[in-house]
C-alpha cells in the first residue's frame, strides 16, 4: 500500500487568498486525483492529476480555481485560489495502480474566513 | 449520467448484523469500493469488488450483483467503533471513483 503525506493538515486563509496543497507518496504511482469533501458531504472528484501535461478536470470545476500540478510520479500540489467561504471544504488527494483499490491522504481541512 | 445511491444513514445494536445497500448507474464499469470514515479522518478501504459475488474479509463482507448495479456491505458482530459514515464508489474507467452520498451508521449499545 502506498503512504500518502499531505499537508498542510488544516489551514485558516482569508478570502481572496490562494492556499496550495501539498501531496508526497513513498512510492511511484500512475494516477492521482483530488477531491473536495464538503461539510456533511460525500467525496466529489475535482481533477484527475497528469504527469508532465495538464490535469483533466470534472464538470464543475476549472483550472483557473484549481490549478494543479504534478511534475513526477510522486507528487502533485492543488491550488486553490481566490478562496471564498464556499471553499471551505476538506481537500483530500488520492493515488492508484491500475486494478487496485485508491489510497487517500490524511486531507486538508480549510476554513475560508 | 452517473448515480450511486445509498440510504442517509442506519442504526444498528451492538452484537448485531447490518447491511448497507448501494445501487449505481454509471456509464462504465471497472469495479466497486467500500469505505469506511469516520469523523474528522481519511476514507480507509474496506473492500473491492470487480466479479459478481461475495467477498469475506473478517467482519466484513461485501456483495456485487453487476447485472442489477447493486452492492452491499455486511457488517457482523457489530462494535461500537464501527459508528462511522460507509462510502460506496465505483471505478467507472480508469482510476478515478465516483462516491456515494454515504451512510452514517451509529451503533447502539
Amino acid at each position: 500500500s502506498a503512504v500518502i503525506s499531505q499537508k498542510p493538515s488544516r489551514d485558516i486563509c482569508q478570502r481572496g487568498t490562494s492556499l496550495t496543497i501539498q501531496c508526497q507518496v513513498d512510492s511511484q504511482v500512475t494516477m492521482m486525483f483530488w477531491y473536495r469533501q464538503q461539510p456533511g458531504q460525500s467525496l466529489t472528484l475535482i481533477a484527475t492529476a497528469n504527469q508532465g501535461s495538464e490535469a483533466t478536470y470534472e464538470s464543475g470545476f476549472v483550472i483557473d480555481k484549481f490549478p494543479i500540478s504534478r511534475p513526477n510520479l510522486t507528487f502533485s500540489t492543488l491550488t486553490v485560489s481566490n478562496m471564498s467561504p464556499e471553499d471551505s471544504s476538506i481537500y483530500l488527494c488520492s493515488v492508484a495502480s491500475q486494478g487496485s483499490e485508491a489510497f487517500f491522504g490524511q486531507g486538508t481541512r480549510l476554513t475560508v474566513v | 449520467g452517473q448515480n450511486i445511491d445509498q440510504p442517509t444513514e442506519m442504526t444498528a445494536t451492538e452484537g448485531a448484523i447490518v447491511q448497507i445497500n448501494c445501487t449505481y448507474q454509471t456509464s462504465g464499469f471497472n469495479g466497486l469500493f467500500w469505505y469506511q470514515q469516520h469523523a474528522g479522518e481519511a476514507p480507509t478501504f474496506l473492500s473491492y469488488n470487480v466479479l459478481d459475488g461475495l467477498e469475506e474479509k473478517g467482519r466484513f463482507s461485501s456483495f456485487l450483483s453487476r447485472s442489477k448495479g447493486y452492492s452491499y456491505l455486511l457488517l457482523k458482530e457489530l462494535q461500537m467503533k464501527d459508528s462511522a459514515s460507509y462510502l460506496c464508489a465505483v471505478r467507472p474507467q480508469g482510476g478515478k471513483l465516483i462516491f456515494g452520498q454515504g451512510t452514517e451508521l451509529s451503533v447502539k449499545p
